[in-house]
């Protein structure tokens, strides 16, 4: 079985762009969460889709936003970057995230000038 | 006051030690997960749990739901089991990370 793939892998992009990410959860997750990882703040839940529809969502501004399509995969995007956006974010896929092992995938590191 | 502490920091340890991650949470969980992050940035769900115990090869991780403790126990340690161990404990649906145990393992 494929595991969780993430594109692109490596991003550079400067202040006041916007980017998209895309995660590809492993054939039949329905659960597809995305989480920020930053050398400060380390490991923080952006959000979570469960069956197209955002289900949780964590402490971040609006700028970031998702969805999730009727085949699981998902994107994520933010407008406007900021420095502090510099970051690995990662998607994990599960069955049901609230009663299932996640399995993540390699991550989008993006970096902004 | 954080909403979960892991110990320790940092951890050294020679080949073959058995070795303990400590993780405390504040206030009452549905699950917590144990994670695995190598240099490089992939992350490994090593257990998910909610009560008890679970076991895994050389891995063993524990939950006491009223101490509001867990631990992650390592046997026999190798120097491929040098990585990042991150306990992220789910309050309701929201998915919280403590600041991760560095392992070392020499050999």
């Amino acid at each position: 079985k494929a595991g969780v793939t993430q594109t692109p892998r490596y991003l550079i992009k400067t202040r006041g762009q916007q980017v998209t990410l895309s995660c590809s959860p492993i054939s039949g997750h329905r659960s597809v969460s995305w989480y920020q990882q930053t050398p400060g703040q380390g490991l923080q839940f952006l959000f979570e889709y469960f069956s197209e529809t955002q289900r949780n969502k964590g402490n971040f501004p609006g700028r970031f936003s998702g969805r999730q399509f009727s085949n699981s995969r998902s994107e994520m995007n933010v407008s406007t970057l900021e420095l502090g956006d510099s970051a690995l974010y990662l998607c994990a896929s599960s069955v049901d995230r609230n009663t299932d092992t996640q399995y993540f995938g390699p991550g989008t590191r993006l970096t902004v000038l | 006051k954080n909403e979960v502490e892991q110990s320790p920091q940092n951890l050294t340890a020679q080949e073959g030690e058995f070795i303990t991650i400590n993780c405390s949470y504040s206030v009452g969980i549905s699950a917590l997960h144990w994670l695995q992050q190598h240099p490089g940035g992939g992350i490994v769900s090593l257990f998910m749990l909610s009560s008890g115990k679970k076991k895994h090869g050389r891995l063993i991780a524990t939950i006491n739901i009223q101490e509001k403790h867990s631990s992650l126990h390592i046997t026999a340690s190798h120097p491929r089991d040098s990585a990042v161990y991150i306990c992220a404990p789910t309050y309701g649906n929201k998915l919280v990370f403590g600041a991760g145990t560095i392992l070392r393992v020499k050999s």
